[in-house]
C-alpha cells in the first residue's frame, strides 16, 4: 500500500522559532505538495516540486521555504514561527501525469 | 479568483437520505475532476473521479455528476450513513501540470 508519512501529527512551537515538517513517500512519485488547511479557506497549496531539487511557488508561499534534496523526501521550513502559521499542514504526492494525489495524514501545528 | 467553489460550508441530512454536495468551476481548461473526503486529524482520501468526456461515474454509493455547460458537478451519496460524515473537497485540474485546485469544501453531518 502506498504511503505518505508526515513525521509529526502534533507540534507545538514558539513564535520566532525556526521549524521544519518533513514528508517522505515510498511510491517514487516525482511530484510533491505542500498544502495548509484552515477552517473556511480549504486546501491552500505553499509550494510544490516536479522532481529533485526542483521547487515552485504555490498560491501562499510568505514565511515558508521548502527543500527537496532527495525523491522521496519535501521538507517544509518556517524560517521563523508566527501564531498566523498555526494551521493543519498537508503533504501530498503524485506520479506525473496521474491526475489524483495521495495525502499524509496531516501535521497539527500550533505556534504559542 | 477562486476557481473552483463549494458554496455550501456544511449540509445535514439523515442516515438512509440521500446527500448532494455541489462544485462549480470558472476554468474552461479543468477536464479531470476528483472528490476527496477529509476526516478531522486525517490526510484527505481519495473518493470518486471524473474526466470531462463523461458526465457520470459512480462507485457503489458514490456517484458524480458533471454538467460542462453549466461548469458544475456534483457528488451524491446514497444511501447516507453517519461515517460518511466528513469534509468533502472538490478538486479540479487541466492544462499541462495537472495540479489540482481545491475547492473550500463542505461539512457533511449524516445523523443517526
Amino acid at each position: 500500500d502506498v504511503k505518505v508519512t508526515q513525521s509529526s501529527r502534533y507540534l507545538v512551537k514558539r513564535t520566532g522559532e525556526k521549524v521544519f515538517l518533513e514528508c517522505v513517500q515510498d511510491m517514487d512519485h516525482e511530484n510533491m505538495f505542500w498544502y495548509r488547511q484552515d477552517p473556511g479557506l480549504g486546501l491552500r497549496l505553499i509550494y510544490f516540486s516536479y522532481d529533485v531539487k526542483m521547487k515552485e511557488k504555490g498560491d501562499i508561499p510568505e514565511g515558508y521555504s521548502v527543500s527537496r534534496e532527495k525523491k522521496e523526501r519535501f521538507s517544509l521550513i518556517l524560517e521563523s514561527a508566527s501564531t498566523n502559521q498555526t494551521s493543519m499542514y498537508l503533504c501530498a504526492s503524485r506520479l506525473t501525469g496521474n491526475r489524483g494525489y495521495t495525502f499524509g495524514s496531516g501535521t497539527r501545528l500550533t505556534v504559542v | 479568483d477562486q476557481q473552483v467553489k463549494q458554496n455550501s460550508p456544511s449540509l445535514s441530512v439523515q442516515e438512509g437520505r440521500i446527500s448532494i454536495l455541489n462544485c462549480d468551476y470558472t476554468n474552461s481548461m479543468f477536464d479531470y475532476f476528483l472528490w476527496y473526503k477529509k476526516y478531522p486529524a486525517e490526510g484527505p482520501t481519495f473518493l470518486i473521479s471524473i474526466s470531462s468526456i463523461k458526465d457520470k461515474n459512480e462507485d457503489g454509493r458514490f456517484t458524480v455528476f458533471l454538467n460542462k455547460s453549466a461548469k458544475h458537478l456534483s457528488l451524491h451519496i446514497v444511501p447516507s450513513q453517519p461515517g460518511d460524515s466528513a469534509v468533502y473537497f472538490c478538486a479540479a485540474s487541466g492544462g499541462s501540470n495537472y495540479k489540482l485546485t481545491f475547492g473550500k469544501g463542505t461539512l457533511l453531518t449524516v445523523n443517526p
